[in-house]
């Protein structure tokens, strides 16, 4: 398997303008998380989903953002208008089915997004 | 409220020489725990987890964790640190009553000296 793919990899962009993250989890993976990662906050939850379904979306900073996950093998998360603030690294990540009560999750390679 | 530290930002070791990186947690029930390791301009990787059962832990790459119920702790530890071993190292502790919220250290910067 080749793992979580996110794209893209590098992304920058002027303030006020669209971006659109994107992720592929590993194929069986039922969860898939956002993350976001800054030297002053370090790694947050965004936003959780479970089958597809969004379960916890509280650590969604605001409206800008927004986050989707059409089917098992995509999802994207969205922010608009961007803000220099938003700047960091993206990071999704996902989790195969829990028989027990947590399993691990695997990271993508992330999204270092700079806004400008 | 449930917590976890890691109190160094950062740890030097020669190489050959034993690592040790540390965590302690606060949390209500018995605790769930985790190790994740990330390199430079990648994403977070997965080292080993405590459940339940023997407090010595053993995960990827020659690590390993002992977890002290006392002490309320899970470091993280090598016996032997070789220079690929520097990363950024994330301790972590499950939320209580979820399969699926990770409450995560800021991260400790391991550099292992030739």
């Amino acid at each position: 398997d080749a793992g979580v793919i996110q794209s893209p990899r590098h992304e920058v962009t002027e303030m006020g303008q669209e971006v659109t993250l994107r992720c592929k989890p590993i194929s069986g993976h039922n969860s898939l998380f956002w993350y976001r990662q800054t030297m002053m906050r370090g790694l947050e939850l965004l936003i959780y989903f479970n089958n597809n379904v969004p379960i916890d979306d509280s650590g969604m900073p605001e409206d800008r953002f927004s986050a989707k996950m059409p089917n098992a093998s995509f999802s994207t998360l969205k922010i608009q208008p961007s803000e220099p603030r938003d700047s960091a690294v993206y990071f999704c990540a996902s989790s195969f089915p829990t028989s027990g009560f947590y399993n691990e999750q695997f990271f993508g390679p992330g999204t270092r997004l700079t806004v400008l | 409220a449930q917590s976890v530290a890691q109190p160094e930002d950062q740890v030097n070791v020669a190489e050959g020489n034993p690592l040790t990186v540390k965590c302690t947690y606060s949390v209500s029930g018995n605790p769930y725990l985790f190790w994740y390791v990330q390199y430079p301009n990648r994403g977070l990787q997965f080292l080993l987890k405590y459940i339940t059962g023997d407090n010595l832990v053993k995960g990827s790459y020659g690590f390993e964790a002992e977890f002290n119920k006392s002490q309320t702790s899970f470091h993280l530890k090598k016996p032997s640190a070789l220079v690929s071993d520097s990363a950024l190292y994330f301790c972590a502790v499950r939320v209580m009553d979820s399969n699926y919220q990770l409450i995560w250290g800021a991260g400790t910067k391991l550099i292992i000296k030739p």
